[in-house]
């Protein structure tokens, strides 16, 4: 059974950095891209960028260009986004998931909330 | 990028009762439109790719239409746990982009 299981919610101040982490299990991790996405509260999803398991290559959204940086640990199978100099924009739920070579997602994580407050 | 526009935003519906949600794609999109249903508490689940391919284990009342700019989500006889958020995404090309959501509400 494929898992994604997030780290859990952050509170952090402005200015300051996070990782976020995205354990995965019942799959060869090396062979798919992992998305992260972005949703503020009521509000719709925004694709954020994608890394390849199998060599950390990276796509980002020119959106969040210089927001957010994407690694991956193969060796446990976890997939990480550092999202820097945090605002009150930043504030929301982000999802990991894994993403088909036809760019659809068929698995997502539960989401981890990070509150920018100070 | 390409926006996705979809209609209506909030539904209100009974068990039983058909309902249909557009998206609208802001230029070609091919076929490549998904479709996800959101609940609190649990994982995104997706539910149509390739704008009619139903994704395994999803019920056949839920069914996709559409091609080129404009895609529909049918639900045929509600059912109470169809109750809930639905988004569309294009997947024909990067930046990946959503529509703004759908609140399927009970009536």
């Amino acid at each position: 059974e494929v898992q994604l299981q997030q780290s859990g919610a952050e509170l952090v101040k402005p200015g300051a950095s996070v990782k976020l982490s995205c354990k995965t299990s019942g799959y060869t991790f090396s062979n798919y891209y992992m998305s992260w996405l972005k949703q503020m509260p009521g509000q719709n999803i925004e694709w954020i960028g994608n890394i390849y398991g199998g060599n950390g290559g990276t796509g980002y959204n020119q959106k969040f260009k210089g927001k957010a940086t994407l690694t991956v640990d193969k060796s446990s199978s976890t997939a990480y986004m550092d999202l820097s100099s945090l605002t009150s924009e930043d504030s929301a739920v982000y999802f990991c998931a894994r993403e088909t070579f036809g760019g659809w997602f068929a698995y997502w994580g539960q989401g981890t909330l990070v509150t920018v407050s100070s | 990028d390409v926006q996705m526009t979809q209609s209506p935003y909030n539904l209100a519906a009974s068990p039983g009762e058909s309902v249909s949600i557009n998206c609208k794609a802001s230029k070609s999109i091919s076929k490549y439109l998904a479709w996800y249903q959101q609940k609190p508490g649990k994982a995104n689940k997706l539910l149509i790719y390739d704008g009619s391919t139903l994704q395994s284990g999803i019920p056949s009342r839920f069914s996709g239409s559409g091609s080129g700019t404009d895609f529909t989500l049918t639900i045929r006889s509600l059912e109470p746990e169809d109750f809930g958020l639905y988004y569309c995404q294009q997947h024909n090309e990067y930046p990946w982009t959503f529509g703004g959501g759908t609140k399927l509400e009970l009536k």
